[in-house]
């Protein structure tokens, strides 16, 4: 069956626009997570999907990140006022019921550079 | 903070030798641990985890890995590496008592293998 899906696979833009980053998880799967890897690191936790819920936010940077699962689909990741320091690839994970030990299948996602 | 450690960054080995990379956590409780792969090119993949119940755990193509409490470890490991091992290894842990089960990675670490 079809995998994790990430639009755009890159994404260039200008200091200060404002971009989406979209994510199509498995279909089934309720759970869905952002994480963002920088350059020479681990992917690192951005937030957490529990269907139309972010039910765990903790992991966005400041409040120029926000995103939105309105049908407990697909999701969106939108950044205002990019900066340089957002450029890195941001990958997308779903799983089937968000429980303890339960694989997390990643997307290949979208690597961003600000410019 | 909880943390996971990866400390060799690049390893590279011959065909046919035999596979160790550390992993260390900080989780004071219980923890469920993963290790995952990424293949040039390719996105995140799991290799296997552990959540309970006996701690040497086998995955694919050949890897295995031991969750041993008391040093706080999930090391993992392959007899003897083919050139298609070469890959980057995350290692990642989550706490299962926490509502999202987000992942926290290690820094990875890149496996070249030569023919």
């Amino acid at each position: 069956g079809a995998g994790v899906s990430q639009t755009p696979s890159n994404k260039v833009t200008e200091k200060g626009k404002y971009v989406e980053l979209r994510c199509d998880p498995i279909s089934g799967h309720t759970a869905l997570y952002w994480y963002r890897q920088s350059l020479g690191q681990g992917p690192e936790f951005l937030i957490y999907f529990q269907g139309t819920s972010a039910a765990d936010d903790s992991g966005l940077p400041n409040d120029r990140f926000f995103a939105v699962r309105p049908e407990g689909s697909v999701s969106t990741l939108k950044i205002q006022r990019t900066e340089r320091g957002d450029s890195a690839v941001y990958l997308c994970a779903s799983s089937l019921e968000g429980s303890s030990g339960e694989t997390q299948y990643f997307g290949p996602g979208t690597r961003l550079l600000v410019l | 903070a909880q943390s996971v450690s990866q400390h060799n960054h690049h390893v590279i080995l011959s065909e046919a030798a035999s596979l160790e990379l550390g992993c260390n956590y900080s989780y004071g409780g219980t923890v469920n641990l993963f290790w995952y792969v990424q293949y040039p090119g390719q996105h995140l993949q799991l290799l296997l985890k552990y959540f309970s119940g006996d701690p040497l755990v086998k995955g694919i193509k050949g890897f295995e890995a031991e969750f041993i409490k008391s040093k706080f470890s999930f090391n993992l490991r392959k007899p003897s590496v083919q050139w298609s091992d070469t890959a980057e290894y995350f290692c990642a842990a989550s706490d299962p008592t926490a509502g999202s089960y987000q992942l926290t990675f290690g820094k990875g670490t890149k496996l070249s293998v030569i023919p």
